[in-house]
């Protein structure tokens, strides 16, 4: 396991289709992330587990998107109903927190999925 | 809540000069701070990271920042750059101990120019 994995890494699609993301986080990580990046601009935080919990959504993440990370290994991020705005680099991270709440500070990132709503 | 001000959206420099990447951020608690770097079609990539201690921080191919409290910048900076630094750079904050998201600024994009 070299680094945090995403899948696909292209997906072209028309409005009105749904689509789904998966993430393979490096494996002894307990937290993942996800963020989207339009052109142009820094990372946006949309979403992260801890383990298995979904611990903080972004206003960002409309009821249009779904995130699980069920066995608290990979996750998965669905978009229902695409809009053409929702054409994007969705980033996944993870990273390795402590049990106390420290944190090493550091996330890692996969390549990202890129989005293409037509 | 945090955020973070890059304040050049492209900085253009030739090889071998100097270069200094601008990063201020707000917060009104004790924060972790990061300088990640993404080059063309690929994923981010950590340059350096500010946790505590010394406030100069060394990060990898010849960047460093200092991080400075009083007027709560964060500068990347790097003596002599060359071709393969074309990237862009972004700042990013995260909150100390028990923070959860990572915020970032909105980029940099350095180009050097032979």
């Amino acid at each position: 396991d070299t680094g945090v994995s995403q899948d696909p890494r292209h997906k072209i699609t028309k409005r009105g289709q749904n689509v789904t993301f998966r993430c393979d986080p490096i494996s002894e990580h307990n937290r993942l992330y996800w963020y989207r990046q339009t052109l142009g601009q820094g990372p946006e935080f949309l979403t992260y587990f801890q383990n298995e919990a979904q611990l903080e959504k972004s206003r960002l993440l409309s009821d249009r998107f779904s995130a699980e990370r069920p066995k608290g290994s990979f996750s998965t991020l669905e978009i229902q109903r695409t809009e053409q705005g929702d054409s994007a680099m969705y980033l996944c991270a993870s990273s390795l927190e402590g049990l106390a709440g420290e944190n090493t500070g550091e996330l890692f990132f996969g390549e990202g999925s890129r989005l293409t709503v037509l | 809540a945090q955020s973070v001000t890059q304040l050049d959206s492209q900085v253009p420099v030739f090889e071998e000069a100097p270069v200094e990447l601008r990063c201020n951020y707000s917060s009104s608690v004790s924060v972790y701070l990061f300088w990640y770097v993404q080059y063309p079609n690929q994923g981010l990539q950590l340059l350096l990271k500010y946790l505590s201690g010394s406030t100069l921080v060394k990060g990898i191919n010849g960047f460093e920042a200092e991080f400075n409290k009083s007027q709560t910048s964060f500068h990347l900076r790097k003596p002599s750059v060359h071709i393969s630094d074309t990237a862009e750079y972004f700042c990013a904050v995260r909150k100390g101990t028990s923070g959860s998201r990572l915020t970032f600024g909105e980029g940099t994009q350095l180009t050097v120019n032979p």
